[in-house]
């Protein structure tokens, strides 16, 4: 089992919203952990989009609209990216990513999302 | 605003040695707050991390690649390397570098595509 999992695509409509999910593996807790999100289209690197939201901040990458927001799901021991307002460029490819507690970097498989 | 450009061969013969370089620019790469990575990605595939680097010359590996893995900082010429040994056709990718701060990539460079071939 993967450290992070990630469904490979995911299609929906443009204005609606859409949940991105990041499960982690079942030995490490998404309570302990903060899940960092990456767009990228094609040719282009990775761009940091945002963390997930915390009591006390949400870190928001620069330029990144408001319509891109991170959670997590306890119960389903997971990292959500949630995208409202669905945009034809919002097309891309979508990583997790997370700091191991044991002292190194782990990105999830990604997910490719399409906006019919 | 920070920018990072790789640099180095495209086309590596299997078994030997992968080198490329990472020119930093906008900054010190001395700056105390940041961390300068190698992030990799085969054609077509998701992002594999590689590893990470501080100015003193600290650093954290990806252990799936530690043993074939050399980050390096050059202070002086504002650059950091990578050089992966024994290389074959599964380390063909486009490798980014990256900057690292508070927990995250915030700048990349474009990518360079290194391709490992005979």
């Amino acid at each position: 089992q993967a450290v992070l999992t990630q469904p490979s695509s995911l299609s929906a409509s443009p204005g609606a919203a859409v949940s991105l999910t990041c499960t982690l593996h079942s030995g490490i807790s998404v309570g302990s952990y903060r899940i960092y999100w990456y767009q990228q289209k094609p040719g282009s690197p990775p761009q940091y989009l945002l963390r997930d939201k915390s009591d006390s901040d949400n870190h928001q990458g620069s330029g990144v609209p408001s319509r891109f927001s991170g959670s997590k799901d306890a119960s389903a021991n997971a990292g959500i990216l949630l995208i409202s307002g669905l945009q034809s460029e919002d097309e891309a490819d979508y990583y997790c990513m997370i700091w191991h507690s044991s002292a190194y970097v782990v990105f999830g498989g990604g997910t490719k999302l399409t906006v019919l | 605003q920070l920018q990072l450009q790789e640099s180095g061969p495209g086309l590596v013969k299997p078994s030997e040695t992968l080198s490329l370089t990472c020119t930093v620019s906008g900054d010190s790469i001395s700056r105390s707050s940041y961390y300068w990575g190698w992030i990799r990605q085969p054609p077509g595939k998701g992002l594999e991390w590689i590893g990470i680097v501080y100015y003193t010359g600290t650093t954290y590996y990806n252990p799936s690649l530690k043993s074939r893995v050399t980050i390096s900082v050059d202070t002086s010429k504002n650059k950091f390397s990578l050089k992966v040994n024994s290389v074959t056709a599964a380390d063909t990718a486009v490798y980014f570098c990256a900057s690292w701060q508070g927990f995250l990539f915030d700048y990349w460079g474009q990518g360079t595509l290194v391709t490992v071939s005979s």
